[in-house]
């Protein structure tokens, strides 16, 4: 059973064009969901970490929300240089160990 | 800055090789990880090591084996390798409390 989804796999838009990402998830216990970016060949950069629902983090044209069951990444006015493979994961508190478990990821292509 | 380095960006070695993928951090976290990313796939755990000398199996350690000898060097290493271990390797490392993971750049490996 998957623990992290996201949604869509792949979104293509113009540039301007706002829009959002899903990540839904499903633990016992949440210690903590994190949003990351990785461009191709290369390794995830961290964007932000949501502990509780309500909260919310902003990084020039992103915006992180989490609710209960997920959590969303609005991207505002995007540019190209926004393209990229954005990840969700999520800290389970009784997963054992202390990894992460990571969605597959949304991938965005932003136009000229 | 905060940084992982990994040994090598790109490997390629033979079946029934014994590899070593080397990743550094000098953050002084507690905390490191192996994981490998495929296509449709995701991030999937091979190991982490909450500390010198200790380890944890992630969800697939078939085939793999670790050691972390020194608190900032953590090594991955393929007993013999096999064409299905073709893939991006990821190392990460996180403080005791885990917030964040950062990332290395990736090893790209290729068995032939």
């Amino acid at each position: 059973e998957d623990q992290v989804t996201q949604s869509p796999e792949a979104l293509r838009l113009q540039e301007g064009e706002s829009s959002s990402l899903n990540c839904s998830y499903t633990v016992s216990g949440l210690r903590g969901l994190f949003w990351y970016r990785q461009d191709p060949g290369k390794g995830p950069e961290f964007l932000f970490t949501l502990y509780s629902a309500g909260e919310e983090k902003e990084k020039e044209r992103l915006k992180a929300t989490l609710t209960k069951k997920e959590s969303f990444l609005h991207i505002t006015a995007p540019k190209p240089e926004d393209s990229a493979t954005y990840l969700c994961a999520v800290r389970d508190f009784n997963q054992a160990g202390t990894a992460l478990i990571f969605g597959k990821g949304t991938t965005l292509s932003v136009s000229s | 800055d905060v940084k992982v380095t990994q040994s090598s960006r790109y490997l390629v070695k033979r079946t029934g090789e014994k590899v070593f993928l080397e990743c550094v951090q000098d953050m002084d976290h507690e905390n490191m990880f192996w994981y490998r990313q495929d296509p449709g796939l995701g991030l999937r755990l091979i190991y982490f090591s909450y500390d010198v000398k200790m380890k944890e199996k992630g969800d697939i350690p078939e085939g793999y084996s670790v050691s972390r000898e020194k608190k900032e060097r953590f090594s991955l290493i393929l007993e013999s390798a096999s064409t299905n271990q073709t893939s991006m390797y990821l190392c990460a490392s996180s403080s005791k409390q885990v917030t964040e993971a950062f990332f290395g750049q990736g090893t790209r490996l290729t068995v032939v």
